[in-house]
């Protein structure tokens, strides 16, 4: 059935330091890619998506680049700051043209990014 | 705009009983989906409705059912809860049946 890895599972950095989250999904219909970032006793917060159409995107300190032939793509935070602290999920979305929206998250990594 | 909200937000609840939990998504969104957060498992879909009819369902068992109204709200239902159905019930919302997703607080629903 449909999968998605994530790596690694917990992420320590020095605050300025760069931060990778890599995942890999089974399904090769998926188009969809989404990430999130949970902090403690909220609901996950879309930070940012990409498209199988597109190799990589980027928003001010985060990017994120998608390996289709390969089925891998990566969450990478430039800069990182205290605030980032959190835990980030990748996700996966086979939308088949509009006839469902779910979504296949990855197991989450906890990162912590130190002062 | 005001974001997805769920009520109610903490709920515990003894083993056989039921439970409902609501969803209003953001403004203009027709699709609301359904997932259970937990420790062991991480987050795993539920079901998803799109204007009033369910479009997809994960892989759980028919205790766990729900349905949407004609303004886009959407309601779950827990029935002859188990210790195991404790964990975090987040709804999402995106505007039409693909693409942007997002997430209301949750529901942390304690089964005792």
């Amino acid at each position: 059935g449909e999968n998605v890895e994530q790596h690694p599972s917990t992420l320590s950095v020095q605050e300025g330091d760069s931060a990778v989250i890599k995942c890999t999904y089974s399904d090769s219909a998926s188009n969809y890619f989404p990430w999130y970032k949970q902090e403690l006793g909220k609901g996950p917060q879309l930070i940012i998506d990409i498209r199988s159409n597109v190799g990589e995107k980027k928003d001010q300190r985060i990017a994120v680049t998608l390996n289709k032939t390969a089925k891998h793509f990566s969450l990478h935070i430039t800069e990182t700051q205290p605030e980032d602290s959190a835990v980030y999920f990748c996700a996966a979305s086979d939308s088949q043209g509009g006839a469902t929206n779910k979504l296949i998250f990855g197991t989450g990594t906890l990162l912590a990014v130190q002062p | 705009k005001a974001g997805v909200t769920q009520t109610p937000r903490y709920l515990i609840k003894t083993r056989g009983q039921q439970v409902t939990l609501s969803c209003s998504p953001i403004s203009g969104h027709r699709s609301v989906s359904w997932y259970q957060q937990t420790p062991g498992q991480g987050l795993q879909f539920l079901f998803e409705y799109f204007s009033e009819t369910q479009r997809n369902k994960g892989n759980f068992p028919g205790r766990f059912s729900g349905r949407q109204f004609s303004n886009s709200r959407s309601e779950m239902n827990v029935s002859t809860l188990e210790l195991g159905d404790s964990a975090l019930y987040l709804c999402a919302s995106s505007i039409a049946g693909e693409g942007e997703q997002f997430f209301g607080p949750g529901t942390r629903l304690t089964v005792l």
